[in-house]
């Protein structure tokens, strides 16, 4: 596609559910990393994908967050027994590669737990 | 960790006034990216700066990387409705190890408001 496309746009679950979010990155790039805003705050570091390589994952909360990455393309960010402080909207990025390669956002997901 | 302190925190000005925000940082950064995020949307790329003292316009936006390499401001000119949005500046995580500049530390923004 055009940009990063992800989904849902929006997403309400009751605490202790599992959720899924999903993100297309844009073709061809090869770095893909996701992101937590919270309400008023910047965006916070989650987890980094880049080609085959291991994903730095120092930015996960919590063992509750987890995410993968299929086939160098699609990933999916999956959050277990949500919490009400997992509230926020979550982004994703994709760049060429590595190094300060310009970072390309989507629209994000808005997840609320109830 | 590295921390990005950026202010104001909100703005509300008058069509047609210059704005000005501005980050600072206790480390060195090698880069410096400004982002504008509007409502519902992902950040977008504004301008991004490469070297200390550096000086780039875009349009109505023009942004200095402060020679201490600790500082960088963003300056938009002559403000339109559409210029509403959070402005973040951002810049990469420098691993200990000296890898990759990926992870990007963001401050927590600048909410513009612009009456008409």
């Amino acid at each position: 596609g055009a940009g990063v496309s992800q989904s849902p746009s929006n997403k309400v679950t009751e605490k202790g559910k599992d959720v899924e979010l999903r993100c297309d990155p844009i073709s061809g790039h090869t770095a893909l990393y996701w992101y937590r805003q919270s309400l008023g705050q910047g965006l916070e570091f989650l987890i980094y994908f880049q080609g085959n390589s291991a994903p730095d994952k120092s930015g996960l909360p919590s063992d509750r967050f987890s995410a993968e990455r299929t086939g160098g393309s699609v990933s999916t960010l999956t959050i277990q027994r949500t919490q009400q402080e997992d509230s926020a909207v979550y982004l994703c990025a994709s760049s060429l590669g590595q190094g300060v390669n310009i970072q390309y956002f989507g629209a994000g997901t808005r997840l609320s737990v109830l | 960790g590295q921390q990005l302190n950026q202010s104001p925190q909100s703005m509300f000005i008058q069509e047609g006034e210059d704005v000005s925000m501005n980050c600072t940082s206790s480390s060195i950064f090698n880069t410096w990216l400004w982002y504008k995020q509007e409502p519902g949307e992902g950040p977008v790329l504004l301008i991004a700066l490469y070297k200390a003292g550096e000086l780039t316009s875009n349009g109505r936006l023009t942004a200095q990387f402060g020679i201490t390499r600790k500082d960088s401001f963003l300056n938009i000119s002559a403000s339109i409705p559409s210029d509403v949005g959070i402005y973040f500046c951002a810049g990469p995580f420098l691993k200990n190890s000296g890898g990759s500049n990926y992870k990007l530390t963001f401050g927590k923004g600048t909410l513009l408001t612009v009456n008409p």
